[in-house]
């Protein structure tokens, strides 16, 4: 069965140091992996997606992503983060078509000054 | 381009009486359609999914129902609410390309 585990329920860093996110799948074929953000009170806005080729992945925001075959994961990255990243992330698995996509129970940031 | 909508974005129910949220996608075509609920701490759960007019597929059992009346519109219904139906729910639809969801804004409902 499809699952996404996200370690990490909360993560605090301070403005301006870098950032990862870990999170691990569970798929039968070659997934389709996103990561999303959420704002208080807001539905979900796409950070990034990996379908095939290069394993780094860009995304907006300064957000990137690497996924590794080898240990099942797909963990976003940001080098310097900002006070506006402050916000829950999630990672998704899928297949292309019809089948929904599962998500991962999300990860909060907070970010101190 | 496309965009979607979900209403009404906040609403306040007593235990027992009926729900109604609605969602629609403009600017596509035969969209697969998903309704979601987060409840803290929780993640993400599927609820429905639909694939064409008048095609559900139900992925929790609960008193909760859904509907696509037309191409672009998904709509979640109860007969009467429990208190663990609060939550916020989350309509998406999904880019046939590849693949990943667009969601609507929410539609936070408190049961009391």
């Amino acid at each position: 069965a499809q699952s996404v585990t996200q370690p990490d329920i909360h993560i605090t860093v301070s403005e301006g140091a870098s950032l990862e996110l870990r999170c691990n799948y569970s798929y039968g074929a070659t997934p389709y992996l996103f990561w999303y953000v959420q704002s208080p009170g807001q539905g979900l806005q796409l950070l990034l997606k990996y379908f095939s080729g290069d394993t780094l992945v860009q995304g907006i925001k300064g957000f990137e992503a690497e996924f590794k075959r080898s240990q099942s994961s797909f963990n976003l990255r940001k080098p310097s983060v900002h006070w506006s990243d402050a916000a829950e992330y999630f990672c998704a698995v899928g297949a292309r078509g019809n089948t929904p996509l599962v998500f991962g129970k999300g990860t909060r940031l907070s970010v101190i000054a | 381009s496309q965009t979607i909508h979900q209403w009404p974005a906040t609403l306040v129910q007593p235990v027992g009486s009926p729900l109604s949220l609605e969602c629609t996608v403009e600017g596509t075509s035969n969209p697969n359609l998903y309704w979601y609920r987060q409840a803290a701490g929780r993640g993400l759960q599927l609820l429905f999914y639909s694939v064409g007019i008048g095609q559900i597929s139900s992925e929790v059992p609960q008193n909760l129902s859904a509907s696509r009346p037309q191409d672009r519109q998904f709509i979640l219904s109860s007969k009467k609410l429990l208190l663990s139906d609060s939550g916020f729910y989350l309509c998406a639809w999904r880019g046939p390309a590849t693949g990943e969801l667009f969601f609507g804004e929410g539609s936070r409902l408190t049961v009391l």
